[in-house]
């Protein structure tokens, strides 16, 4: 079974600009979760989709927003950069939210912003 | 979810042992013990998790105390590729906590040859 692909790996933006990443989760997945991680503030969830409907999100302002549609593949997009957004972008993805399966991880989308 | 506090660091030598402490003094009743780990610059990877049996699945063994205040993550024999951040997370399980993780700042474990 394929496991959580994101693209782009890599992107470089510079300040102002906006980006959009995407995550396409595990075959039969329909939760996906998004996280950002900086050395500074560590691994922080950003939002959960489930059923094209956001379920749950972290401390993050409106700059960062997503989606998912029906196949489950999800995107998240960040307007207006700043420097501060630098950072590893991860997306996980579950069968089943709330249930307490494991979630497995992609390898991430590493954004600098210039 | 209940906060979490792990060494910031270990060693271990190869082949050896590898016992991760986490001190989760506050659980609840309906909280899981998770742990993840991070190899550099990938995404973290799921371990093992319990409620309050020792667990044990082809990775790693889970010991949790008694009184649920504490666990520890064995890693029976230790190899290189051991070497990763280890994260303790406990977390309920159920509708408003859907699939949300929070991370700490986990234990940085070096497996040294």
């Amino acid at each position: 079974k394929a496991g959580v692909t994101q693209t782009p790996r890599y992107l470089i933006k510079t300040r102002g600009q906006q980006v959009t990443l995407s995550c396409s989760p595990i075959s039969g997945h329909r939760s996906v979760s998004w996280y950002q991680q900086t050395p500074g503030q560590g691994l922080q969830f950003l939002f959960e989709y489930f059923s094209e409907t956001q379920r749950n999100k972290g401390n993050f302002p409106g700059r960062f927003s997503g989606r998912q549609f029906s196949n489950s593949r999800s995107e998240m997009n960040v307007s207006t950069l700043e420097l501060g957004d630098s950072a590893l972008y991860l997306c996980a993805s579950s069968s089943l939210p709330g249930t307490g399966g494991e979630q497995f991880f992609g390898p991430g989308t590493r954004l600098t912003v210039l | 979810d209940a906060k979490t506090t792990q060494p910031p660091s270990m060693d271990c030598a190869e082949g050896r042992a590898a016992n991760l402490p986490c001190n989760h003094s506050t659980i609840s009743g309906n909280e899981y013990v998770y742990w993840y780990r991070q190899i550099h610059s990938q995404g973290p990877q799921y371990i093992i998790h319990g409620l309050k049996n020792n667990e044990t699945n082809e990775m790693a063994s889970l010991i949790i105390t008694e009184d649920r205040k504490s666990s520890t993550l064995i890693l029976p024999h230790a190899t290189l590729r051991d070497t990763a951040v280890y994260y303790c997370i406990v977390r309920a399980l159920g509708e408003t906590s859907g699939s949300r993780l929070t991370f700490g700042e986990g234990t940085q474990l070096t497996v040294n040859p």
